[in-house]
């Protein structure tokens, strides 16, 4: 199975910072990589997909870049509304595996 | 508008067999292409890929739990259907289903509510 290793765990940051959280494959998965956040109690929201492609109606300071083992997804001007935890998943192979995800908390 | 929904027990006892349903609508799975698959969550921690069903009848699997998984369609009913053998604590979670395309780039891209099942012992 292919691992997803999710950096930092935690991250604490204010309205207006610019953020970013990476990803790393245990093998290469080319861009076949998504993006999710997800909020308490709710199911995941896919933001990016095929690693850099952001999904319809999400806003664009979120963003995602890289391939092969390294991926990442960032913020460029944090909002209220996304205090979330963010996972990436592979879906390059199955079976499909998802990170273990970060939390963006409000500091 | 896509739309899925989850349903069954939310109570099970270990060793029991758990079935769920996804009833969605806004799509049909005689339409080539299209997928439905099962994820879960355990409280607090990551979602983990059970099994997907595509349009073809093409069933996937996680390997870790292959031996106790089954996923059927229903088309015309607008259903899939999943069941878990042999259910212990550990897999207290909350299900959810979720559509995707048969691309390899597509991710899961509507989802369900999700639906806590809670294992007792």
């Amino acid at each position: 199975d292919i691992q997803l290793t999710q950096s930092p765990s935690f991250l604490s940051a204010s309205v207006g910072d610019r953020v970013t959280i990476t990803c790393r494959a245990s093998q290469g998965i080319s861009s076949f990589l998504a993006w999710y956040q997800q909020k308490p109690g709710k199911a995941p929201k896919v933001l990016i997909y095929a690693a850099s492609t952001l999904q319809s109606g999400v806003p664009s300071r979120f963003s995602g870049s890289g391939s092969g083992t390294e991926f990442t997804l960032t913020i460029s001007s944090l909002q209220p509304e996304d205090f979330a935890t963010y996972c990436c998943q592979q879906l390059d192979s199955y079976p499909y595996t998802f990170g273990q995800g970060t939390k963006l908390e409000i500091k | 508008q896509i739309t899925l929904k989850e349903s069954g027990p939310t109570l099970v006892k270990a060793t029991q067999t758990l079935t769920l349903t996804c009833t969605f609508s806004g799509f049909s799975l005689s339409t080539n292409g299209v997928g439905v698959g099962w994820i879960r969550q355990p409280p607090g921690k990551a979602l983990e890929w059970l099994a997907l069903i595509y349009w073809n009848g093409d069933e996937r699997y996680n390997p870790s739990l292959r031996s106790r998984l089954t996923i059927t369609k229903d088309t015309p009913k607008n259903r899939v259907v999943l069941t878990m053998t042999n259910m212990d604590p550990v897999d207290t979670a909350t299900y959810f289903c979720a559509h995707r395309q048969a691309i390899q780039l597509w991710p899961f891209d509507y989802w369900g509510q999700g639906t806590l099942v809670t294992v007792s012992s």
